[in-house]
Formats: C-alpha cells, sequence, structure tokens
C-alpha cells in the first residue's frame, strides 16, 4: 500500500535561516500533496499544497516542490521566524482518488 | 462559526469501558473523517464519511465503529476501551470533491482534538 516518509523527525534552525523537510512517497498514482502544520495543542492546519501536474509552488515564505520521477516532495520555509515553530506534516493521496496518507512528521524548532 | 469542534477535550477510561466521541461541523461539508495521532506515527484514518447515513474503514479501523445520522455530526465510538488506544482523536472534514473535475483536491479542516487515556 501507499507508504509516506518524511525526513528529518527533528529540525533546530536559527532564526533567519532557511528549512528543509523531505517527504516520499511510494505510490505513482499519488496526486495530491498537501503540507500541514500543527501547533501545541491544536489540529493540523493546511499551509501549502501542490498537484501532481505541477513542480513547484510558492506562497510567500513558504514553498514546495515535487519531483514525481523521484516520488519525493520538499517543503522550503525561509526567512524562519519564531512563530514557525511546529510540527509539520506532509501527505500523498492513496492513488488518484483515495484518502491522505501522512508522514510522521517533523518537528520545527526555530531559535530566536 | 464554530467550524469544526469536538467533544470532549480529554477523557480517561479504565479497560473495558466504552466511550462515544463526537465531531460536530458547522461548514455543511460532506466529508468527514476520524484520525488517531500517536507519537511518532503521524495522523492514522480510522474511519470516514463521504456523506449522511454513509461509513467506510480507513487504516486503522479495529477497535472502533462509528455513525453519521446527520450531515453535521460524526461520532466515533470505543466499544471496549484498550490501553492501546490512547491517543489524541481527530476529527476532520472536506467539501465535496467534483468528481467530474480531472483535478479537486480539497482542504482538510480539522478540530482541536480529544486526548483519550485509558488506563
Amino acid at each position: 500500500g501507499e507508504n509516506v516518509e518524511q525526513h528529518p523527525s527533528t529540525l533546530s534552525v536559527q532564526e533567519g535561516d532557511s528549512a528543509v523537510i523531505k517527504c516520499t512517497y511510494s505510490d505513482s498514482a499519488s496526486n495530491y500533496f498537501p503540507w500541514y502544520k500543527q501547533e501545541l495543542g491544536k489540529g493540523p492546519q493546511l499551509i501549502i499544497d501542490i498537484r501532481s501536474n505541477v513542480g513547484e509552488k510558492k506562497d510567500q515564505r513558504i514553498a514546495v516542490t515535487l519531483n514525481k520521477t523521484a516520488k519525493h516532495f520538499s517543503l522550503h520555509i525561509t526567512e524562519t521566524q519564531p512563530e514557525d515553530s511546529a510540527v509539520y506534516f506532509c501527505a500523498a493521496t492513496r492513488g488518484s482518488q483515495g484518502n491522505l496518507i501522512f508522514g510522521k512528521g517533523t518537528k520545527l524548532s526555530v531559535k530566536p | 462559526n464554530a467550524g469544526v469542534t469536538q467533544t470532549p477535550k480529554f477523557r480517561v477510561l479504565k479497560t473495558g469501558q466504552s466511550m462515544t466521541l463526537l465531531c460536530a461541523q458547522d461548514m455543511n461539508h460532506e466529508y468527514m473523517y476520524w484520525y488517531r495521532q500517536d507519537p511518532g506515527m503521524g495522523l492514522r484514518l480510522i474511519h470516514y464519511s463521504v456523506g449522511e447515513g454513509t461509513t467506510a474503514k480507513g487504516e486503522v479501523p479495529d477497535g472502533y465503529n462509528v455513525s453519521r445520522l446527520k450531515k453535521q455530526n460524526f461520532l466515533l465510538g470505543l466499544e471496549s476501551a484498550a490501553p492501546s488506544q490512547t491517543s489524541v482523536y481527530f476529527c476532520a472534514t472536506s467539501r465535496l470533491t467534483e468528481r467530474w473535475l480531472a483535478t479537486s483536491y480539497n482542504e482538510q479542516f480539522f478540530g482541536p482534538g480529544t486526548r483519550l487515556t485509558v488506563l
């Protein structure tokens, strides 16, 4: 079945530096790849997503890239701020119309 | 608008006890989901519903039952709680996928979670 692997599990950066989180997926039919941010004590919230017909998408300091051939996608956060500290989850659809399979999460800490 | 709410926020059960978690939404979304979140395991889908009166199994359905009698509510039941069901449970909703479109993906909106401990 579909499997989504996420690395690293923890990431610590200095304020202003960039952060990169990487995910790989196994189902070549997957066609939607969202990223969720979860702050302490809250439910996850969508921050950006990408579809399989697009290679890159950017929204202010956040960008996502997708390499369908290699079956991996990445989240890039530039000019990190303390409020970026949270757990980030990647996800991929099970097949082309299925539910989401989530990665195990990355705890990002941004030190002032 | 409250969005997605979950009741209760916290609960402690003894092994063998039963309980029901309630998810309520005022977003008029067709799809509703129940996930469990365990340390280092991410979010795993327990059951989901694509509309009122329908339910389907997710990745980890054993030990749980669900019902969707009303569009706005999705109930998750534990008939005989076990320590392995200690977890944080999240409900989520999303709009109906417009299947006649080639690509149509809908954001999932999550509730605040229910922390359940089974002793």
